[in-house]
Order: structure tokens, then sequence, then C-alpha cells
């Protein structure tokens, strides 16, 4: 069954600095793979998704994820982060089957300090 | 604009009430998801549909139910409402097999609380 594990509930970082958030996955096939972000009393939205082309792939907002196959992992960094990206950020597979629900890790709460 | 609409965003409730959570989605979606969303455990599924009338038990189903009367409407339905219920819920919608890749559109959220 496919599963993923974000480790880190809480992480912080200082404005301007790297983010790196990790997911580690599961999967009996070839995954697809999401990152979703839920700022404070919303629901979630789309940041990046894996779908099998490229392995890098690039999302909104500056953030990017690496598909690393021999690693089983997915993890989202951004460059330099900024105070708006304080936010919860959960990562997803799909489990393939044909309604192709997501299976999402516990969430990573990102808090950027001044 | 393609949208997810909940309803309520914020609801209380008392022990023993019946509680309907409604939702409802503008892109022709064949599939839509009710979540339960709780700190720590993050976002867990209660029920799923992939048609009209058409429904299957998600991972934490006991204690609701789900309507689908409508392509466009998805409801979650608690019988009666017990305090451990309390959660935010998010409901959720994508295209079917066809095309689909899995991402999901979803609504603001319904906070519940139980007394």
């Amino acid at each position: 069954a496919q599963s993923v594990t974000q480790l880190g509930s809480h992480v912080s970082v200082s404005e301007g600095a790297l983010v790196l958030l990790r997911c580690n996955y599961s999967s009996s096939v070839p995954p697809y793979l999401f990152w979703y972000v839920q700022y404070p009393n919303q629901g979630l939205q789309l940041l990046l998704k894996y779908t099998s082309a490229a392995t890098l792939v690039k999302g909104i907002n500056g953030f990017e994820a690496e598909f690393k196959k021999s690693e089983t992992s997915f993890h989202l960094t951004k460059p330099s982060a900024h105070m708006s990206d304080a936010a919860e950020y959960f990562c997803a597979v799909s489990d393939g089957g044909a309604t192709n629900k997501l299976i999402f890790g516990t969430g990573t709460l990102l808090a950027v300090q001044p | 604009d393609v949208k997810v609409t909940q309803s309520s965003r914020y609801l209380v409730k008392r022990t023993g009430e019946k509680v309907f959570l409604e939702c409802v989605q503008d892109m022709d979606h064949e599939n839509m998801f009710w979540y339960r969303q709780d700190p720590g455990l993050g976002l867990r599924l209660i029920y799923f549909s992939y048609d009209v009338k058409m429904k299957e038990k998600g991972d934490i189903p006991e204690g609701y139910s789900v309507s689908r009367e409508k392509k466009e409407r998805f409801s979650l339905i608690l019988e009666s409402a017990s305090t451990n219920q309390t959660s935010m819920y998010l409901c959720a919608s994508t295209r079917g097999p066809a095309g689909n890749t899995g991402e999901l559109f979803f609504g603001e959220g319904s906070r519940l609380t139980v007394l």
C-alpha cells in the first residue's frame, strides 16, 4: 500500500534561508507525488506535482521538489524563505487506482523568523 | 475560476445532534472526497464518491455517512454528533480516471465543534 512519511512536524527557518521539507514515500507502482500548502484557516492548494515526467519539478512561489527513486524521496525546497511562506505543507501520494485517491502525510508546519 | 464551496466555515453543535456538511463543485468532476484534518494526524479520508449515488468508505468512516444525489454536490452527515468528531472537515474533488493525475481541488474547510 502507498504511504508517505514527513520528517519533522515543525520546521523553523530565518527569512532568506533555505527551506527543506522532507518527504519519503512507499509505493508499489510508479507514483504520482504531490506537495500541497495550507495557509491559516484555508483549504489546501497544490504547490507542485510529479507525474513521471521530469524528476525536478518546479511549482508556485519558487518551490521545487526532486523525485529520487533510489531514495524514495520527494523533498520540497525553496532557496530563500519569505515570511509569506509560513504555512503547513503536506506531501501526498496517489494510490494509482481508478479513483486516484491521495494518501497524505501528517504535515509539516513551517515557521519563518524575521 | 474553478471552485469547491463548503457551505459552512464554522459550526457549533451539541452532542447527539444530526449534522450536515455540504460541498458543491463547479468543475463537473466525477470524484468527490471528504477528509478530516486533525493536528499531528494530517488528512484522513472519511468517504469518497466516484459517481452520482455511488460511495465508498475511506479510512475512518465510522460515525459518518454521505449522500451524492447530484454530480456537483457531496454531503457529509453525522447522524449523532459526538465530541470526538470536533475537527476540520475538508471537501475535495477531481476528475474521473481518464486524464486524472490525482490533483485534488479543495474547499476552504468546515470547522466543526461539538459540545
